[in-house]
């Protein structure tokens, strides 16, 4: 079955500690996203990947780092930067695409199952 | 800059009652694109519908149905003879229509339904 995997499903920290969230996806989509949800509100993008070894910043990057080697994965790691880093983390995938115009365009996202990261 | 308002943050309603989910957004984009996704207790986001602002004609999916009104810029969500599995967190979001995708969320309704 084609989908959007996350592991682990619940990951506990020790202040300090750098921690690496995975995100795998067999749906053949060429852009990779990572969100962060707190409780009450929406999901914020941390970073976002519209193809092999290229990632950009979203609105709340500082204290994360990714990488996005194979066009399947894209991890997450947050690091002892991160000054507030319990959280609910999303990772989502969609197609890219060059529309009629020539211009980019990407389509729906759809998302894995979500890490729940708490720190002890 | 992009915004999206979900004014409701919690709503009840009876099983078979219909309830609609408010969503009023803000862009300086001509073209967008904007959503509806369903959280359950599971946290899981399940994609709902996309509907490009060209088209505004409202849609009906069963007993999912979807108001679009440019003029208002509101995307207003209602569920018909509400059930108990309708119960979770729902978010609309808005994003261009072009470049990178970054999805703009509300802060999500809560509704739940009480058998």
């Amino acid at each position: 079955d084609g989908g959007i995997t996350q592991s682990p499903k619940y990951l506990f920290r020790k202040e300090g500690q750098n921690v690496t969230l995975s995100c795998e996806q067999n749906l053949n989509h060429d852009a990779m996203y990572w969100y962060r949800q707190d409780p009450g509100q929406g999901l914020r993008l941390i970073y976002y990947s519209q193809i092999v070894n290229d990632f950009q910043k979203g609105d709340i990057a500082e204290g994360y780092s990714v990488s996005r080697e194979k066009k399947e994965s894209f991890p997450l790691t947050v690091t002892s930067a991160q000054k507030n880093p319990t959280a609910f983390y999303l990772c989502a995938s969609s197609i890219d695409f060059r529309g009629t115009s020539g211009r980019r365009r990407t389509d729906t996202q759809y998302f894995g199952p979500g890490t729940r990261l708490t720190v002890l | 800059a992009q915004k999206v308002t979900q004014a409701q943050t919690e709503i009840s309603v009876v099983e078979k009652e219909d309830v609609t989910l408010d969503c009023v957004y803000e862009t300086r984009d001509t073209t967008y694109y904007l959503f509806w996704y369903k959280q359950p207790p599971s946290g899981e986001l399940v994609f709902l519908i996309r509907r490009n602002s060209f088209d505004e004609q409202n849609e009906i999916s069963g007993r999912y149905s979807w108001n679009f009104q440019k003029s208002t810029s509101s995307f207003n969500f209602t569920i018909t003879a509400s059930q108990v599995v309708d119960s979770a967190v729902y978010f609309c979001a808005l994003s261009a229509a072009t470049g990178a995708n970054n999805l703009f969320f509300g802060t999500g309704t809560r509704l739940t339904v009480i058998p």
